[in-house]
C-alpha cells in the first residue's frame, strides 16, 4: 500500500500549547497535503506542499516537508478547543494517475 | 454552491441487499472519486472518475461498481452487500490538488 502512516495516532493537549503530528510515505510525491475532519463529518482541505518546497505557513499552521526521508509535519500553533480533530496527511504520488492517498490520521483533542 | 452532497447519511442493509450510494456536486470537477473510511484505516480509494464516461478503480474495487454519465453525478452501486462493506463511505470532487469531500454516508450491513 501506498498508504501514508501519521503519528502519534492520538495527541492530546491543552488550550493554547502547540501542537505537532507527522506523516511518513512510502513513494515520491507530487505533493503532500493535510484534512482535518470533525467528528462525523468529511475531511476539510488545510493546506498543500509541493515537493519541491521545504516549509509553508497559513495562518496557525506550518507545515514542513523531507522528501529526503518521506516525511512531513503539520504544526498548529496556540491551539484552540475547535482545533479538536481529526488530522489526514494525503499524498499525490507520481506514476499514480490520478490517485490521492491518504494516511490513518492523528486524533488530536484540545483540553480548554 | 452546494459543493458536494450525498445521499443517505445513513442506510441499514441486509446482507445480500443491493443499493445505490448517490453523489452530486455543483463545482463543474472533471474529477471525482469514491472512498470507505474504517476505524484505524484512514480513507481507501474505490474508484475514481477523471470525467464523464470514464471510470477506474482504486485500492479497494471489489464488491463496488461505478458510473459516471454526466459532470456532476458519481452514483455508487453496492451489487450484493456483505457486511464487511459496514463502513462510512465518502465521495470528493477534485479541482486541480484540492479535493473537496461530501459529508458521508453511514452504512451498516446486517
Amino acid at each position: 500500500s501506498q498508504q501514508g502512516e501519521e503519528d502519534p495516532q492520538a495527541l492530546s493537549i491543552q488550550e493554547g500549547e502547540n501542537a505537532t503530528m507527522n506523516c511518513s510515505y512510502k513513494t515520491s510525491i507530487n505533493n503532500l497535503q493535510w484534512y482535518r475532519q470533525n467528528s462525523g463529518r468529511g475531511l476539510v482541505h488545510l493546506i498543500l506542499i509541493r515537493s519541491n518546497e521545504r516549509e509553508k505557513h497559513s495562518g496557525r499552521l506550518r507545515v514542513t516537508l523531507d522528501t529526503s526521508k518521506k516525511s512531513s509535519s503539520l504544526l498548529i500553533t496556540a491551539s484552540r478547543a475547535a482545533d479538536t480533530a481529526s488530522y489526514f496527511c494525503a499524498t499525490d504520488a507520481r506514476n499514480t494517475g490520478n490517485q490521492f492517498y491518504f494516511g490513518t490520521g492523528t486524533s488530536l483533542t484540545v483540553i480548554p | 454552491n452546494a459543493g458536494v452532497t450525498q445521499t443517505p447519511k445513513f442506510q441499514v442493509l441486509k446482507t445480500g441487499q443491493s443499493m445505490t450510494l448517490q453523489c452530486a456536486q455543483d463545482m463543474n470537477h472533471e474529477y471525482m472519486s469514491w472512498y470507505r473510511q474504517d476505524p484505524g484505516m484512514g480513507l481507501r480509494l474505490i474508484h475514481y472518475s477523471v470525467g464523464a464516461g470514464i471510470t477506474d478503480q482504486g485500492e479497494v474495487p471489489n464488491g463496488y461498481n461505478v458510473s459516471r454519465s454526466t459532470t456532476e453525478d458519481f452514483p455508487l452501486r453496492l451489487l450484493s452487500a456483505a457486511p464487511s462493506q459496514t463502513s462510512v463511505y465518502f465521495c470528493a470532487s477534485r479541482s486541480l490538488d484540492t479535493q473537496y469531500f461530501g459529508p458521508g454516508t453511514r452504512l451498516t450491513v446486517l
